[in-house]
């Protein structure tokens, strides 16, 4: 069976802090890993990523696609109490354009 | 350019009854999916639609559950004789219909409480 799994499942850190957030996946037939933000509302697209070790950066934000280790992470350096939301990881599969397996997400809490 | 739209946003129904819940995709989009999300876990897909047509429903349970997309209005997912169990988080996304992968873009989500 397909399975995106993430950790640690929930993180408390203290702003300015940089955090790593783990995705790893198993599936029958990668095609590309995609990072979503859901805060209270609409999960919101920040990353996909198809290649392996070509890093995508958005301002404090930044990930990597391991396709050999089966994994990805998500760094957020310097973190702010608006990072606080919950980092949804997804694998789209191969064989067609829009399944997409999900992580439950890592629930992040930025202290101030 | 409004996003996507669900509504209601929460929805409470006692069990035996009818839920409905309605999906406007983004302007210009005509492909729409629908996901349900249990408490501390994933998303997990349900139903994609076209305009008028179902294209891939694997995700939704066999029973009491439809959606439909008709050529006009929104998008609905309707839950007949709701239990308990049916207690989740629905999210609609939306895509263009152009060729290959693209974003997903998600509403709001109606969470739906049954009693």
């Amino acid at each position: 069976e397909d399975k995106v799994v993430q950790s640690p499942l929930s993180l408390v850190v203290h702003e300015g802090d940089t955090v790593t957030l783990n995705c790893s996946y198993e599936v029958t037939n990668f095609r590309s890993l995609l990072w979503y933000k859901q805060e209270k509302k609409a999960p919101t697209f920040l990353f996909m990523l198809t290649s392996s070790g070509i890093e995508k950066k958005s301002g404090r934000l930044s990930s990597i696609l391991d396709k050999k280790e089966l994994f990805s992470i998500l760094n957020i350096t310097a973190t702010q109490t608006g990072d606080s939301a919950v980092y949804l990881c997804a694998v789209l599969l191969g064989d067609s354009n829009y399944q997409l397996i999900w992580g439950a997400g890592t629930k992040l809490i930025i202290k101030p | 350019n409004a996003g996507v739209m669900q509504n209601p946003r929460h929805l409470v129904r006692r069990r035996g009854q009818e839920a409905r819940l309605r999906c406007s995709p983004m302007k210009g989009h005509s492909h729409v999916y629908w996901y349900r999300q249990l408490p501390e876990e994933g998303l997990k897909f349900m139903v994609y639609l076209q305009k008028e047509n179902i294209i891939d429903e694997s995700g939704m349970p066999k029973e009491r559950f439809s959606a439909e997309f008709p050529k006009e209005g929104p998008s609905i997912l309707r839950i007949q004789q709701v239990v308990r169990g049916d207690s989740a988080a629905y999210f609609c996304a939306s895509t263009p219909a152009w060729g290959g992968y693209n974003e997903q873009f998600f509403g709001p989500g109606t969470r739906l409480t049954v009693l």
